[in-house]
């Protein structure tokens, strides 16, 4: 069965430095990965996704991610953050069309002023 | 494109009574819904999958009788808590996948947080 591990809950970064956040999939096929972020008391917002193209993957607000099929990770990186990037960030996996997405524990980020 | 959304956003509701959420796709048909529960700082839970014109399949755990899931048309799904009560008190994501779409994609609905007093 497939799933993801999404290393500490919480993630504090200063205003400007390097966002990392850390997940790590099993899946017995390739799988396509996902990054969503949720603000409070709202649904979840798509950030970008990995699905077998190029492992590099660009999203919006300026996140991106690298799949890392020999170290099974994804993890989500920003070179800058900014006060509006503080929200939960969940990653999900799918290995196929036919099944749902299964989401990690999320990862709360904090930015500090 | 690719809206789904979700009413109530939020409900109040008195214990023993039945709440129904509904889950409508705007602007494309939706062969499979999904419907998650996610409780206060933790992460989505999938309760259960439909498939438009057939019964919902629900993940182990999941009380098929206490949460009553429909999916009658392409565009709309509906979950209902019948006999709610306060440990049912969640907030209850909807989302959406289509044939016409990227058949990999699944879109979310904004939630309904729902309440039982």
């Amino acid at each position: 069965a497939q799933s993801v591990t999404q290393l500490g809950s919480h993630v504090s970064v200063s205003e400007g430095a390097l966002v990392l956040l850390r997940c790590n999939y099993s899946s017995s096929v390739p799988p396509y990965l996902f990054w969503y972020v949720q603000y409070p008391n709202q649904g979840l917002q798509l950030l970008l996704k990995y699905t077998s193209a190029a492992t590099l993957v660009k999203g919006i607000n300026g996140f991106e991610a690298e799949f890392k099929k020999s170290e099974t990770s994804f993890h989500l990186t920003k070179p800058s953050a900014h006060m509006s990037d503080a929200a939960e960030y969940f990653c999900a996996v799918r290995v196929s069309g036919n099944t749902p997405l299964v989401f990690g524990k999320g990862t709360r980020l904090s930015v500090i002023a | 494109g690719a809206v789904v959304s979700q009413h109530p956003s939020w409900v109040i509701c008195k214990s023993g009574t039945s709440v129904k959420i509904e889950c409508r796709s705007l602007d494309f048909q939706a062969t499979t819904m999904f419907w998650y529960r996610q409780f206060p700082k933790q992460s989505l839970m999938l309760m259960a999958t439909s498939n438009e014109g057939s019964k919902a399949t629900y993940e182990q755990g999941v009380e098929k009788d206490k949460f009553l899931i429909n999916h009658a048309s392409l565009t709309l799904s509906t979950l209902t808590v019948t006999s709610a009560h306060p440990e049912d008190s969640s907030f209850y994501i909807c989302s959406a996948r289509s044939t016409g779409r990227t058949p990999y994609e699944q879109y979310f609905g904004p939630g309904t947080r729902l309440t039982v007093t």
